[in-house]
């Protein structure tokens, strides 16, 4: 079945640094690819998303490139900000299969320090 | 993208009784979805609920335990059964849109504690 594995946490960082969390995928079909953030005490937030390879989706500095031929779709910011502390977690949709069910990472949680 | 309005947002329950969790959406849509996430742990999908048939439950979820109705295409409710501890968790409801394949919306979820 289709699944996402993403880079164990917590991840800290400090201010200013590059990010980069490793997502990547099994899928029999054709998904489209997103990264959700879920700031702390707060519901989930789509971040961005990619519907097909070699799309890159962008969003408040961050972005991540769908990669078919690796089966990735790492997520990445130049430089952090305290804000950024979050968990993030990606995640794929299939249609094919499972009936466009969102199915998600682990999650990795990201703090940044001043 | 829609709108979800989720309540609780939280709540303190004791072991033994229900909770209600509601979700009410500002346009119709044809699937809801609700998930749980236990502490620390990623998103596991519940159920989808479909207006005006039963609900489909993922493996290791029974209609027992998670009861869900689905009176009309804007809202959808969660009922927790016999609450133990280890049903903490926060329950997040989901719809599909945003304009583009596969995009969902999520609800800001309910953090539930079972004493």
């Amino acid at each position: 079945g289709n699944s996402v594995t993403q880079m164990e946490g917590p991840v800290t960082l400090s201010e200013e640094a590059f990010l980069t969390i490793n997502c990547t995928y099994t899928a029999t079909g054709y998904p489209s690819l997103f990264w959700y953030v879920q700031y702390p005490g707060e519901g989930l937030q789509l971040l961005l998303k990619a519907t097909k390879a070699d799309d890159k989706g962008s969003n408040k500095g961050f972005e991540a490139t769908y990669r078919k031929e690796t089966t990735s779709f790492h997520l990445e910011k130049g430089s952090v900000q305290v804000s950024d502390s979050a968990v993030y977690f990606c995640a794929l949709s299939a249609l094919e299969n499972q009936g466009g069910k969102l199915i998600f990472g682990q999650g990795t949680e990201l703090s940044v320090k001043p | 993208s829609a709108v979800i309005s989720q309540k609780p947002s939280r709540d303190i329950c004791q072991r033994g009784t229900s909770l209600t969790i509601q979700c009410q959406v500002d346009s119709q849509v044809t699937m809801m979805f609700w998930y749980r996430q236990q502490p620390g742990q990623s998103l596991t999908l519940i159920a989808t609920a479909n207006q005006g048939s039963e609900a489909t439950y993922e493996s290791g979820f029974v209609i027992d335990k998670f009861p869900i109705s689905r009176p009309n295409l804007t809202f959808s409710t969660l009922t927790v059964s016999n609450m133990s501890p280890e049903d903490s968790s926060i329950y997040l409801c989901s719809v599909e849109g945003g304009g583009f394949p596969g995009g969902y919306t999520f609800g800001s979820g309910t953090r539930l504690t079972v004493v």
